[in-house]
């Protein structure tokens, strides 16, 4: 069965050090990967994505993430946060199935100190 | 464009009311969505409709229905609402199913007593 994994329900830092979320996937066909961010009180936004080709992608707000085929990690990293950072951020699989299934994990609430 | 949109923004039903869930885009997206939001839980497909006429069932359809009478509105229906049902839902849509993201309205806030 498919799954997604965020491995850390809740990640402090304090502002302007680099912040790692991590994400871990199951399945047993091709994937398409995202990462979300959820700021309090609102929908969803899309902050990159990952289709195909370079496994670095670049997102939004600075933040970067790195596929791992052999791991099937898809990890979210930006150098440096702000407190406007803080938010809850979600890893989200859709499955290359030719159906629309997407799988989201259980979210990452990252809280940035001053 | 007013992107997704969604009403209520919050709800109190009493166990066995029942309801309707709006959501409307302007995007002309094929795609359409609706997920429950759990604490500790991410978000969860309820339904999707991939054009207007098709829906289809999610991973937590039960006491739920849909219809996508027009590509621009899809509504959900709480059948006999039930204090499991207490989530925010969010509906999406998207250009087309797998490759392109989901753009997320701003949730609607349901409590069951």
């Amino acid at each position: 069965a498919q799954s997604v994994t965020q491995l850390d329900s809740q990640v402090p830092v304090f502002e302007e050090a680099p912040v790692e979320l991590r994400c871990n996937y199951s399945s047993s066909v091709s994937v398409y990967l995202f990462w979300y961010v959820q700021y309090p009180n609102q929908g969803l936004q899309l902050l990159l994505k990952y289709l195909s080709g370079s496994t670095l992608v670049k997102g939004i707000n600075g933040f970067e993430a790195e596929f791992n085929k052999s791991q099937t990690s898809f990890h979210l990293r930006k150098p440096s946060v702000h407190i406007s950072d803080t938010a809850e951020y979600f890893c989200a699989v859709t499955l290359n199935t030719g159906g629309f299934k997407t799988i989201f994990g259980a979210g990452t609430r990252l809280f940035v100190k001053a | 464009n007013a992107g997704v949109t969604q009403t209520p923004k919050f709800q109190v039903l009493k166990t066995g009311q029942s309801m309707t869930l709006q959501c409307a885009q302007d995007m002309n997206h094929e795609y359409m969505s609706w997920y429950r939001q759990d604490p500790g839980m991410g978000l969860r497909l309820i339904h999707y409709s991939v054009g207007a006429g098709i829906t289809d069932q999610g991973e937590v359809p039960n006491g739920y229905n849909v219809s996508r009478s027009t590509t621009e509105d899809f509504p959900l229906r709480l059948l006999s609402a039930a204090p499991s049902q207490t989530s925010v839902y969010f509906c999406a849509s998207s250009l087309s199913g797998w490759v392109n993201e989901q753009y997320f309205g701003p949730g609607t806030r349901l409590t069951v007593t």
